[in-house]
């Protein structure tokens, strides 16, 4: 199962973009990349999903590398409604061993006025 | 609203008691997992069932068990509870094919204080 490694807090201002990197150096073939947004005491959201190059949706876009060893979630113009924690999550596509899902530390967001 | 559907949302209860967390994936889902969030802390990975058989463990004490019903919701049963329980318990239920390769449901959770 890929480890994944990402900053443990990041800080920011409302109307900036933010870009928060997850490692996954030992990402296998079949993994893909799901990112989550967790605020206090909820269950976390599903933000977006990729296996390479770029994924746009309303809310994020997710930028993957050629190599795949790492991931940037961008998430444009944030406000202070983005204060969260935010998961990357690496997990094998159907057909492989996707039982244990297991979340990372997490970066935690804190958007400023 | 995820679909995820877990009872009770709050629980109160005292040291080495015994509690039934309950957890209905969405509709079709066959595989439901369960964390635990401990104040401040990540999401800790306990158990994952698929239609009914126990896939994986994750770090799960021998106090605990779940099990997976036919009817596909699951119960994550904690006993001779400890301060250290107390906690979130989320369940997440995930689809069962096609294009989605990674999308977990949660629910709102269950937050466990043990007194």
């Amino acid at each position: 199962l890929a480890k994944t490694t990402q900053p443990i807090s990041m800080d920011s201002y409302e109307g900036q973009e933010v870009n928060i990197t997850c490692s996954h150096n030992n990402i296998a073939t079949n993994d893909y990349i799901t990112w989550y947004q967790q605020f206090p005491s909820q269950g976390p959201r599903f933000i977006i999903q990729g296996y390479k190059t770029k994924v746009t949706n309303e809310v994020a876009s997710l930028f993957i590398p050629a190599d795949r060893k790492s991931s940037t979630l961008s998430l444009p113009r944030v406000s202070l409604s983005d204060t969260a924690v935010y998961y990357c999550l690496v997990a094998v596509g159907y057909g492989g061993a996707t039982n244990k899902l297991i979340f990372g530390t997490g970066t935690l967001l804190a958007v400023q006025p | 609203d995820s679909g995820v559907t877990q009872t009770p949302k709050h629980l109160i209860t005292a040291t080495g008691q015994r509690v039934t967390l309950r957890c209905s994936p969405r509709s079709g889902d066959l595989s439901v997992y369960w964390y635990q969030q401990s104040l401040d802390q990540g999401l800790q990975f306990l158990i994952h069932y698929y239609n009914g058989e126990e896939r994986a463990k994750g770090n799960i004490l021998e106090r605990f068990s779940a099990q997976q019903f036919p009817d596909l919701h699951s119960e994550l049963n904690l006993s001779s509870l400890e301060l250290g329980d107390s906690a979130l318990y989320f369940c997440a239920s995930r689809a069962s094919g096609g294009a989605n390769t990674g999308e977990l449901f949660f629910g709102e959770g269950s937050r466990l204080t043990v007194l």
